[in-house]
């Protein structure tokens, strides 16, 4: 198995525009989570969907933050417009609640806002 | 609610050191406990797990038991190399939940040679 892809690895952007995160969860798994990682606050869990359904959005910071699952195999996280303090690295992991609740992590994804 | 608590970092060993790192929890019920280790430039990578009291989970040297008298979840190593530099993290699946693992803030380990 490929394991969760994240992509772009890398995203370089000015305040004020729009950055789209994405992600390709394990085939086969029912849940995917996105996570924020900054050294100030450490991992922090923004987001995550149950059989393509969002669960639990209270970690995300605010209204510029929006996450979609359109299908099983596909999630994306926006933020729009970015700012300074977004920047960080994102992931996305998955998991597969029969086999025992473990998170299989992505690459991650370095944005950085100028 | 649950909680994860993790001795502060950096721990700085010797090659060859013994390795502590503390963790303990709250939760009810029978929560699963994991810990997890990201590399330099990595996503987290689950290192080993425990599902109920007792048990030992134990993967590359690494080994640690789920004390549910003291809620806790230590992860030691008889002797740990330059390569196990690293960040490990602690985590607990609450009982019932949706899959969603409740982390430690971390703890960053550096050997050196």
């Amino acid at each position: 198995d490929a394991g969760v892809i994240q992509s772009p690895r890398h995203e370089v952007t000015e305040m004020g525009q729009e950055v789209t995160l994405r992600c390709k969860p394990i085939s086969g798994h029912n849940s995917l989570f996105w996570y924020r990682q900054t050294m100030m606050r450490g991992l922090e869990l923004l987001i995550y969907f149950n059989n393509n359904v969002p669960i639990d959005d209270s970690g995300m910071p605010e209204d510029r933050f929006s996450a979609k699952m359109p299908n099983a195999s596909f999630s994306t996280l926006k933020i729009q417009p970015s700012e300074p303090r977004d920047s960080a690295v994102y992931f996305c992991a998955s998991s597969f609640r029969a086999s025992g609740y473990e998170q299989y992590f992505g690459p991650g994804t370095r944005l950085t806002v100028t | 609610g649950n909680s994860v608590t993790q001795m502060e970092g950096p721990v700085t060993l010797s090659e060859e050191a013994f390795l502590t790192i503390n963790c303990t929890y709250t939760a009810t019920g029978y929560p699963s406990l994991f810990w997890y280790v990201q590399y330099p430039g990595e996503g987290l990578q689950l290192l080993l797990k425990a599902t109920k009291a007792d048990d030992k989970g134990s993967n590359k040297g690494f080994e640690a038991t789920y004390r549910k008298e003291t809620t806790s979840f230590h992860l030691e190593k008889g002797s740990v190399q330059v390569s196990d530099s690293a960040v490990y993290f602690c985590a607990l699946a609450p009982s019932g939940g949706y899959n969603k693992l409740i982390f430690g803030a971390g703890t960053r380990l550096a050997v050196h040679p």
